[in-house]
Formats: C-alpha cells, structure tokens, sequence
C-alpha cells in the first residue's frame, strides 16, 4: 500500500530533550516536506526537500532540523524542544519535485514538549 | 511571497443545500492551487487541484472548484452536500520555480440534517 508512515504517533517529552520523528515513504517521491498545524494557524511549512541531500526552509524552520540522507525518509529533528514547539506535525511527499503534483500525508504526530 | 485566505472559519449547510468555501490568493507567477480535506484524527486528503486549463476543476466525492484568475479566487464547491462531507477544508498554493507551499488557515464545513 502506498503511504507515507509517520513515527511516534504521539509523543511526550520535556524541554531541551533531543528527539526525532521519523518520516518514510514508499512511493519513489523526490519531494518531502514537513509542517506543524495549530489552531487558527492552519498548517505551516517547516522544511522541504525536492530530493536526495537538497533541503530548504519553510515558513517557520526556527528550532527545527531535517535531513535527506535517502530518498524514502525525512527526519524532522528538535535538537532543543520548547513548550511553543507542542503541535501537530505533519509529513507528505510528492511526485514531479512537487511543483504541480498533489502532496500525499502522513497520519501526524502530537508532540506535547513540557 | 505567497499567501491563502481562507476568510470563513466556519460554513454551515444543511444536507442537499449547494456549498461554497472561499479561497482567495497571492502569488508572483502562475498559480498552482490546491484544496484538501482533514478528517477528525486524520491526515490530510487531495481533493483537487488547478494546474491550467479549464478554470472548473472537478476533484474526489464530488466536489469542484472554480478559479477566477481576475479576483485571484479559487472557491471549493459540491452541488448537495452530505453530513459527511463535514470537515476541516484546506486551500494551498504552491509556488511554481520552488518547493514552497503555503496553506490557509481552514474552514471547518459542518453540513446539518
């Protein structure tokens, strides 16, 4: 089945304890992107990547890290998580580098940072 | 810089009525729109997309969307909604030359019996 997996699905942490979500894909897309949604802000961007060790910033990279070691997998790591860092991160990828091909999601994962 | 507005946050129906959630837009070139739909403790889902062309897309469940190029709009609509289409909506731009997209804020479409 395509999909794009998301992991943890949820998490609960403490503030400045390193983590990562891991992001994976098995539909051979070049591009991957990552963003938070919150309430009444919609979903913003954090980072994308149009393929394999290209990275670039979204709307809010502050605090976040990525990286695109492979083609399948996207990492979104907080090297020092913050309580303003509590969301709902969503991982997608796309075909064609993504410009006009529709991106496919990830279930989400709801980190709480205390 | 681009940007989605999403300017309703709330629609309200009632089944078998016609539905319109608004989107209006702010690019440098040639759009690519899209709209999306989340349900309850779900990802997102593609529901269509504007590329170029005819300006009425029609898209999943239904659902079409008419872009105005002149007003910069790019409205969802379904002719008789469903309980089930209720909803958080999304509207997104893409930025042609680059991997940037940006959404709007979305709109919750709750359809009543």
């Amino acid at each position: 089945e395509a999909q794009v997996t998301q992991n943890p699905r949820y998490l609960i942490t403490v503030t400045g304890k390193k983590l990562t979500v891991t992001c994976s894909q098995n539909m051979n897309h070049e591009y991957m992107s990552w963003y938070r949604q919150d309430p009444g802000l919609g979903l913003r961007q954090i980072y994308y990547s149009m393929n394999v060790e290209v990275t670039d910033k979204g709307d809010v990279p502050e605090g976040y890290k990525v990286s695109r070691k492979e083609k399948r997998n996207f990492p979104l790591i907080l090297e020092s998580p913050s309580p303003n860092q509590t969301s709902l991160y969503f991982c997608a990828s796309s075909t064609d580098r993504g410009r006009n091909n529709e991106q496919f999601f990830g279930p989400g994962t709801r980190l709480t940072v205390l | 810089a681009q940007s989605v507005a999403q300017p309703e946050d709330q629609v309200n129906v009632a089944e078998g009525n016609p539905l319109t959630v608004k989107c209006t837009y702010s690019v440098s070139g040639n759009p690519y729109l899209f709209w999306y739909v989340q349900y309850p403790n779900r990802g997102l889902q593609f529901l269509l997309k504007y590329i170029t062309g005819d300006n009425l897309v029609k898209g999943s469940y239904g659902f079409e969307a008419e872009f105005n190029k002149s007003q910069t709009s790019f409205h969802l609509k379904k002719p008789s909604a469903l309980v089930s289409d209720s909803a958080l909506y999304f509207c997104a731009v893409r930025d042609t030359n680059a991997g940037k997209s940006t959404f709007g804020d979305g709109t919750t479409l709750t359809v009543k019996p």
